[in-house]
C-alpha cells in the first residue's frame, strides 16, 4: 500500500533563516506531487506541484521554491523566510492519468511552521 | 473568478442530530467534487468523488450528492467521533479548488 512520509512536524524558525520540509512517497511510482498550505480560517491553498522529476509548476509567486530531486520525494525550501510564511503546509501526492482515482489526493500528516 | 463556498463555518450537534453541510461552487468546467475530513493538526482525509449532478455516495453516516451548482454532506444520526473539519474541493481543468471548510462538533 502507499504511504507518505512529511517532516519535520513542527519548527520554529526566526525571520530570514531557511527553510527545508521534505515528503516521501513509498509503494507508487510516478505520482503527482503537490505541496499545500493552509492558513487559519482560509483553504488549502496550492503552492507546487509536480508530474515528473525535475518538473515543477508554481502557482503562488513568493519566496518559496520547490524541487523534485527523485521520483517519489519532493522538497519545499525558503532561503529566507518572512513572518507570513507561518502555516501548515501538507504534502500530497495522486495517481496520474485518467480514470477512477486519478485525481484523489493524499495528504501527509503537515509541517506546523512558525517563523518569529 | 472560480470559487468554492461552503457553509454553515461552523456547526455544534447534539449526538444522534441529523444535519447537512452545504459546498456551492462556480467553477467554468467542473471534472469531479471531492469531500474530505481534517481532524486537528493532521492532513485531510479523502472521503468521496462526486462526478455528475445527480450523484449520490455514502459511507456509514455521511452521504455526499451533487446538483449543477452545489453539493451536500448529510450527516445521519452524528456521534461525537464525526467532530473534524469538512473540506470539499473541485477540479476544475487539472487543478483542485478547496472551500475553507466547516467546523463540525457533535456533542454527546
Amino acid at each position: 500500500s502507499q504511504t507518505i512520509h512529511q517532516w519535520p512536524a513542527t519548527l520554529v524558525q526566526p525571520v530570514g533563516s531557511p527553510l527545508s520540509l521534505e515528503c516521501t512517497v513509498e509503494g507508487t511510482s510516478n505520482p503527482n506531487l503537490y505541496w499545500y498550505r493552509q492558513a487559519a480560517g482560509r483553504g488549502l491553498q496550492l503552492l507546487f506541484y509536480s508530474v515528473g522529476i525535475g518538473q515543477i509548476s508554481s502557482e503562488v509567486p513568493q519566496n518559496l521554491s520547490a524541487s523534485r530531486p527523485q521520483d517519489r520525494q519532493f522538497i519545499l525550501s525558503s532561503k529566507k523566510l518572512l513572518l507570513s510564511d507561518s502555516g501548515f503546509y501538507l504534502c500530497a501526492w495522486s495517481r496520474g492519468g485518467q480514470g477512477a482515482g486519478a485525481n484523489v489526493l493524499t495528504f501527509g500528516a503537515g509541517s506546523r511552521l512558525t517563523v518569529l | 473568478e472560480d470559487q468554492v463556498t461552503q457553509s454553515p463555518e461552523a456547526l455544534r450537534l447534539q449526538e444522534g442530530e441529523s444535519s447537512s453541510l452545504n459546498c456551492s461552487y462556480t467553477v467554468s468546467g467542473l471534472r469531479g467534487l471531492f469531500w474530505y475530513r481534517q481532524d486537528p493538526g493532521k492532513g485531510p482525509e479523502f472521503l468521496f468523488t462526486l462526478y455528475s449532478a445527480g450523484e449520490e455516495k455514502e459511507k456509514e453516516r455521511l452521504k455526499a450528492t451533487l446538483t449543477k451548482k452545489e453539493s451536500f454532506l448529510h450527516i445521519t444520526a452524528p456521534k461525537p467521533e464525526d467532530s473534524a473539519t469538512y473540506l470539499c474541493a473541485v477540479l476544475e481543468t487539472d487543478k483542485l479548488i478547496f472551500g475553507t471548510g466547516t467546523r463540525l462538533q457533535v456533542f454527546p
